[in-house]
């Protein structure tokens, strides 16, 4: 397994645009989640799905923000109507589920670097 | 809500001089207690997991203990290629679909 793949590495768009982040997990985890992150400070939840169920989303999402997870695979996360203030890295995780010793650990991706001019 | 405050921000040593990083939290039941370690332009990398106050977990030069209301990341004799920023998360033990994290310690070790 290669890891958790995020695509593309890097995007810059204009205030207004709409841009959509591909997540693909290590196929064996069940569950996949979202974060943000900005300069100085640790990864801020936004959403997790387990297989195709999207179970929690933070209450500080804005509705701009959409993410799906068709088939319980791969994920996207998609921002409309991009704002400055949503210039940050999107950090894509994986975890299996359960309560052995290993569940709940965080594999992360590389990351979506968004800047908006 | 969950809360987790890392000290101190940013952490300057010598290769060869131990210190401690600190994560302070607020949790309604802890299920678990994360440390990561994250390099610059990557995501986070994971380290340990802690379940329950007394735990300590070593890896080389990295000994992580927790108590019940924090947990402490012990960086024996470091080498330059322990610089990273560290963070801890914590996750609820009525939600483990969800980590909150600290905001990190950056640590730099000079040769």
């Amino acid at each position: 397994d290669t890891g958790v793949s995020q695509n593309p590495r890097h995007k810059i768009t204009k205030r207004g645009q709409n841009v959509t982040f591909r997540c693909d997990p290590i196929s064996e985890h069940n569950r996949l989640y979202w974060y943000r992150q900005t300069l100085g400070q640790g990864p801020e939840f936004l959403t997790y799905f387990q297989n195709e169920a999207q179970l929690e989303k933070s209450r500080l999402l804005s509705d701009r923000f959409s993410a799906e997870r068709p088939k319980g695979s791969f994920s996207t996360l998609e921002i409309q109507r991009t704002e400055q203030g949503d210039s940050a890295m999107y950090l894509c995780a994986s975890s299996l589920s359960g309560q052995s010793s290993g569940a709940n650990v965080l594999t992360f991706g590389a990351g979506s670097r968004l800047t908006v001019l | 809500e969950d809360q987790v405050t890392q000290s101190p921000e940013a952490l300057r040593l010598q290769e060869g001089e131990s210190s401690s990083l600190n994560c302070s939290y607020t949790v309604s039941g802890l299920r678990g207690l994360f440390w990561y370690r994250q390099d610059p332009g990557k995501g986070p990398e994971f380290l340990f997991t802690l379940y329950s106050a007394g735990e300590e977990k070593e890896k080389e030069r990295l000994k992580a203990t927790l108590t019940k209301k924090e947990s402490f990341l012990h960086i024996t004799a470091p080498k330059p290629e322990d610089s990273a920023t560290y963070l801890c998360a914590v996750q609820e033990s009525t939600n483990a679909g969800k980590s909150t994290f600290g905001d990190g310690t950056t640590l730099t070790v000079k040769p």
